[in-house]
């Protein structure tokens, strides 16, 4: 099984600031990497999907980058509705795996 | 607009069985495979397994096979996710999700959209 590792598990800053995400996967997952964001209460939103593609309705400020092994949510400039926790998922041969999340909270 | 809508909490003893629905509108049912995820409280997300809602074909996490059965209804585009022989630890929100295209070389990269999840709590 692919494991995911995310860095940090709490990041603090405050709206305005750019906030970089990571996710290092055990083994290659090639390009198939997604990202999700989820606010207490809610359903996970997938916002990027395949490293760098935002998903639907997606704000322009969510990037995705990374290939392999290394991947990266950056999030240009922090609004408030941004602080919440975020995934990354592989899909794998015959699996999936999620990051344990990176919480992302006001400074 | 795609939508997944779930059906309600549910309260099960230690043992017993839980079934949960998921009833799919906004698109050609059969077209997609959907997934289920799971997650226990303040804890992250772990894939279950899919179906092929075309074929009715699945596929289980190992954790949950032998105690999982995912099946679809055509008729009423819904897929129903089926947990056997509970235990504590499975209290948790189940979610259903749309993933890949039936007619794709694979099952999908990603979820999208998610239903809106149903707390499954375990309880004597």
């Amino acid at each position: 099984e692919i494991v995911l590792t995310q860095s940090p598990a709490t990041l603090s800053l405050s709206p305005g600031e750019r906030a970089t995400l990571s996710c290092r996967a055990s083994q290659s997952v090639s390009s198939y990497l997604a990202w999700y964001q989820q606010k207490p209460g809610q359903a996970p939103r997938l916002l990027i999907y395949d490293t760098s593609n935002r998903a639907t309705g997606i704000p322009a400020r969510f990037s995705g980058s990374g290939s392999g092994t290394d991947f990266t949510l950056t999030i240009s400039s922090l609004e408030p509705e941004d602080f919440a926790v975020y995934y990354c998922q592989q899909r794998g041969n015959r699996q999936y795996t999620f990051g344990q999340g990176t919480k992302l909270e006001i400074k | 607009q795609v939508q997944l809508v779930q059906s309600g909490a549910e309260v099960k003893k230690p043992g017993a069985s839980v079934k949960v629905s998921c009833k799919t509108s906004g698109y050609t049912f059969t077209s997609y495979y959907l997934q289920w995820v799971r997650q226990a409280p303040g804890q992250g997300l772990e894939w279950m397994g899919i179906i092929n809602a075309d074929a009715g074909t699945t596929y289980y996490a190992q954790k949950f096979q032998g105690r999982v059965t995912m099946t679809r209804d055509t008729s009423t585009s819904t897929v129903y996710m089926e947990l056997s022989s509970l235990r504590f630890e499975d209290t948790a929100v189940y979610y259903c999700a749309r993933s890949g295209r039936t007619t794709g070389t694979y099952w999908g990269d990603y979820f999208d959209p998610w239903g809106q999840g149903t707390l499954v709590t375990v309880s004597s």
